[in-house]
């Protein structure tokens, strides 16, 4: 399955680094998303973005940043994480909104396993 | 806020054995969700449920929404050892973020 890819697979960073996840989806998608998946907590959606545009930001600190230059691509800056951020960060694509923030199915990348020391 | 919750959170069952796992939501849904993550692998959709009430199979698995649109449930029949994973429920309501459910890890013994 290489319809959504993310980069790094794995990443390990310092509380004081700056880093950045990569997401590109290849199945014509216009709207994109972030995800936390951690062991102590459900799949949490943490941003939205629809034709390019950030339609939800679901209460993420400033510390993580995205940015969607495109409808292929996605980012997730980070800076100054807390050793809590440590989890699986996942991407996911769908064609689009369906209208009064309903959500289409997701097609998933295969997630960065980010850890913070 | 928009609450779901998925019960069991581990079942183990003999091979051939069924399972089922239960979504409950907070609130009435515009529709439901499930996907299937395996061990070490990203969550995979598997079907959506829109109308009170509604049933639908694939194969051995059968999904229910319920009259209300508040809960649902997924059923495996005679399970296999390529069924292990974790299913995940997502409550889709418009004016709300998609809600998924803290998931149910089944794990099936040969």
């Amino acid at each position: 399955e290489t319809g959504v890819t993310q980069t790094p697979r794995h990443l390990v960073m310092g509380m004081t680094n700056k880093k950045s996840l990569k997401c590109e989806q290849h199945l014509g998608h216009n709207a994109m998303y972030w995800y936390k998946q951690s062991a102590k907590k459900p799949l949490e959606l943490m941003f939205v973005y629809n034709f390019k545009e950030q339609t939800e930001n679901n209460s993420v600190p400033s510390r993580f940043s995205p940015e969607c230059p495109n409808s292929s691509h996605l980012f997730l800056h980070l800076h100054t994480l807390q050793p809590e951020d440590s989890a699986l960060y996942l991407c996911a694509s769908s064609p689009r909104l369906a209208g009064g923030n309903l959500y289409h199915e997701q097609y998933f990348g295969p997630g960065t396993r980010l850890t913070v020391t | 806020g928009q609450q779901v919750m998925q019960i069991p959170q581990y079942q183990h069952v003999q091979e051939g054995e069924d399972f089922t796992t239960y979504c409950n939501s907070s609130t009435t849904l515009s529709n439901i969700q499930w996907y299937k993550q395996r061990p070490g692998g990203h969550p995979v959709f598997l079907i959506q449920l829109v109308k009170s009430g509604e049933v639908k199979k694939q194969k051995r698995l059968t999904f229910q929404f319920g009259e209300a649109k508040k809960n649902s449930s997924l059923h495996i029949t005679a399970t296999q050892t390529t069924d292990v994973g974790t299913y995940f429920c997502a409550g889709n309501n418009a004016g709300n973020m998609l809600t998924f459910g803290g998931g149910t890890r089944l794990m099936v013994k040969p």
